[in-house]
């Protein structure tokens, strides 16, 4: 089984601070993907990486992909009330099509 | 339609009823996915289709569950004689799949539909 492990689980913040979630794998990933999710909503893509050290940039948020590929991250910069969701790592093995998703990050922004 | 779409949004059923749930993927997607999302977790894989071929039923947690995508659009997850464990998010997913190329970074996007709400009393 491929395990796939995100943290931190909670976060809580002031409206304007930085945060970084990380998400780390014993394997490596052929792809991985970074989804935000919130109450009553299915997930929604955010970005999707595959080559090892890649870099994407979407407005505030900032994603990394470890240059071995077994590690990512995701950095918000200057974080507003609207950031405010459950934010869903997910990684496929080479030769696998479905997702593993780690447990998720809940991050709250308070104004 | 613009996006994957779920039907019904919840479903409450009585211990021992049988549901089927619906999924319609993106047009043109080739693959199409059910995860399970249990309360304050990330999505658990189910099951996966390549057009109207059921490639991998892996993740299905018992025999009461079944799924199916007869001409290679819809897709319907049963579950038979409901349990309270059942209870949970039923997430439908689609992507390109093969169409996307095996590398290319739209391979494996799977975008997924807003999910249906079991409930099982």
């Amino acid at each position: 089984t491929q395990l796939l492990e995100q943290s931190p689980q909670f976060l809580s913040i002031q409206e304007g601070e930085n945060l970084t979630v990380y998400c780390n794998s014993s394997s490596v990933f052929s792809s991985l993907q970074w989804y935000r999710q919130e109450p009553g909503e299915g997930p929604v893509l955010l970005v999707t990486v595959v080559t090892g050290g890649e870099v994407k940039k979407l407005k505030r948020l900032t994603f990394q992909f470890g240059d071995a590929r077994k590690d990512s991250s995701l950095h918000i910069t200057a974080a507003q009330t609207g950031d405010t969701g459950l934010y869903l790592c997910a990684g496929s093995w080479a030769g696998s099509y479905q997702l593993t998703f780690g447990k998720g990050t809940k991050l709250s922004v308070i104004p | 339609g613009a996006g994957v779409s779920q039907s019904p949004r919840y479903k409450v059923a009585k211990r021992g009823q049988d549901v089927a749930l619906r999924c319609d993927p993106i047009s043109g997607h080739v693959s199409l996915f059910w995860y399970q999302q249990a309360l304050g977790q990330g999505p658990e894989f189910l099951t996966y289709f390549q057009n109207e071929a059921q490639l991998d039923k892996s993740g299905l947690p018992s025999d009461r569950f079944f799924a199916e995508r007869p001409e290679g659009s819809v897709s319907t997850l049963k579950i038979q004689r409901t349990q309270q464990e059942d209870s949970a998010v039923y997430l439908c997913a689609s992507s390109l799949g093969v169409r996307g190329g095996i590398g290319s970074s739209s391979y494996n996007e799977q975008f997924f539909g807003p999910g249906t709400r079991l409930t099982v009393l």
